[in-house]
């Protein structure tokens, strides 16, 4: 099957600093990826979506002024989580993919983040 | 809203059959997914149905009916590496458009010597 990365796995920061989040397709390109946000014992829930060249679509709830999403290439897609704050702490992950009918979307390793 | 229902919990124990079961309520269906995935770790997947009937693939098989809106999970001969949470997902909207999967909550399934 098709391979996404993710980097970092993990990172930690200080409250009210930025962090990017990476999200490649290593040997397939992908017009759209899609970005989740995964509490501790909850299920993945979708927060937007990323469109090369084109703005992403967020999810009810989710700000899009906070979390910045970039799809400048088809193999590249950016998570930027801005002003983090300790309620965001959380495990991230991005899939591509699933753009057939029974292809299923890929998911990358995701990252931890973690708030101080 | 959408609603997918799972149990959040199993326990069964080492080479037995544990099913695990799905039922969702959802303004469209283009297909349903079930996912394993241990903790720490990204989802990886299982199965797809999206006709009715039984999809069987190794030690797994999943089942799907559209008119109940219900799906299970069957995992045969179980092994201690099963232990995981399972994910039942649905699929909205046709494929390439914009809204993709809709998860459960998922099943936390522990596997006992």
């Amino acid at each position: 099957g098709a391979v996404v990365s993710q980097h970092p796995s993990r990172v930690i920061c200080k409250s009210g600093t930025s962090v990017k989040i990476e999200c490649r397709s290593l040997d397939f390109q992908a017009t759209t990826m899609f970005w989740y946000r995964q509490f501790p014992k909850q299920s993945l829930m979708l927060m937007a979506t990323s469109n090369e060249g084109s703005k992403a679509t967020y999810e009810q709830g989710v700000e899009k002024d906070k979390f910045l999403i970039n799809h400048a290439s088809l193999t590249l897609s950016t998570l930027t989580v801005t002003s983090a704050h300790p309620e965001d702490s959380s495990f991230y992950i991005c899939s591509a993919g699933g753009l057939v009918s029974q292809e299923t979307q890929y998911f990358g390793p995701g990252t931890r983040l973690l708030v101080l | 809203g959408q609603n997918i229902d799972q149990p959040t919990e199993m326990t069964a124990t080492e080479g037995a059959i544990v099913q695990i079961n799905c039922t969702y309520q959802t303004s469209g269906f283009n297909g349903l997914f079930w996912y394993q995935q241990h903790a720490g770790e990204a989802p990886t997947f299982l199965s797809y149905n999206v006709l009715d009937g039984l999809e069987e693939k190794g030690r797994f098989s999943s089942f799907l009916s559209r008119s109940k809106g219900y799906s299970y999970l069957l995992l045969k001969e179980l092994q201690m590496k099963d232990s995981a949470s399972y994910l039942c997902a649905v699929r909205l909207s046709p494929p390439g458009s914009a809204r993709q999967l809709t998860f459960g909550s998922g099943t936390q399934l522990t596997v006992l010597p």
